[in-house]
């Protein structure tokens, strides 16, 4: 099955610099990668999520880039706030759309943007 | 819209009593996920529904581990009997098959087993 591997497992900025986490993954078919945000005491929410036809997306302060051939890809956060401290969580699945699909979740990374 | 409702938010129990998990995802939603998370093991897929009916229980660890959906609107966990290793947050999450990707959360049930 699918495994995909984060790091890093934690990642300490200063308020105003850039954040990156990357991720790859070993399943070939793969090809939806969304990346979750886990606030202390919730549940993940999705903030951006790419496609295997494109190769970066962009939405305000986060963007992440995927490259197929070396099945990797990695969320870019700029100008860090305090409120982007939670931890992230990248995933990856073979499916999307209407068709049965089931998402496989990197271990996570714990950010922490010190003010 | 209220999210993903997930009943109790904090349950402890002791080994061997039967624990039910309960979720209400959201309305229109039809796909339903049942998750576990824990530190050493991170966020694991136990089993999903879509429309109902059980897709995919691979990631179901040990019989002592059952879910049903006996409607749109309402899906149970249930583990008979419980185990210290047991404890964990589970969270139950719902998707609108068709129309995306994403799949919403819910707040989650921290589980502890004594």
């Amino acid at each position: 099955g699918e495994n995909v591997e984060q790091h890093p497992s934690t990642l300490s900025v200063q308020e105003g610099d850039s954040a990156v986490i990357k991720c790859t993954y070993s399943d070939s078919a793969s090809n939806y990668f969304p990346w979750y945000k886990q606030e202390l005491g919730k549940g993940p929410q999705l903030i951006i999520d790419i496609r295997s036809n494109v190769g970066e997306k962009k939405d305000q302060r986060i963007a992440v880039t995927l490259n197929k051939t070396a099945k990797h890809f990695s969320l870019h956060i700029t100008e860090t706030q305090p409120e982007d401290s939670a931890v992230y969580f990248c995933a990856a699945s073979k499916a999307s759309g209407g068709s049965n699909y089931k998402l496989t979740f990197g271990k996570g990374t714990l950010l922490t943007v010190n003010p | 819209d209220a999210g993903v409702i997930q009943s109790p938010r904090h349950e402890v129990t002791e080994m061997g009593q039967e624990v039910t998990l309960r979720c209400k995802p959201i309305s229109g939603h039809n796909s339903l996920f049942w998750y576990r998370q824990t530190m050493m093991r991170g966020l694991e897929l136990l089993i999903y529904f879509n429309n109902n009916v059980p897709i995919d229980d691979s990631g179901m660890p040990e019989d002592r581990f059952s879910a049903k959906m006996p409607n749109a609107s309402f899906s149970t966990l249930k583990i008979q009997p419980s185990e210290p290793r047991d404890s964990a947050v589970y969270f139950c999450a719902s998707r609108l098959r068709g129309q995306s990707n994403e799949q919403f959360f819910g707040p989650g049930t921290r589980l502890t087993v004594l």
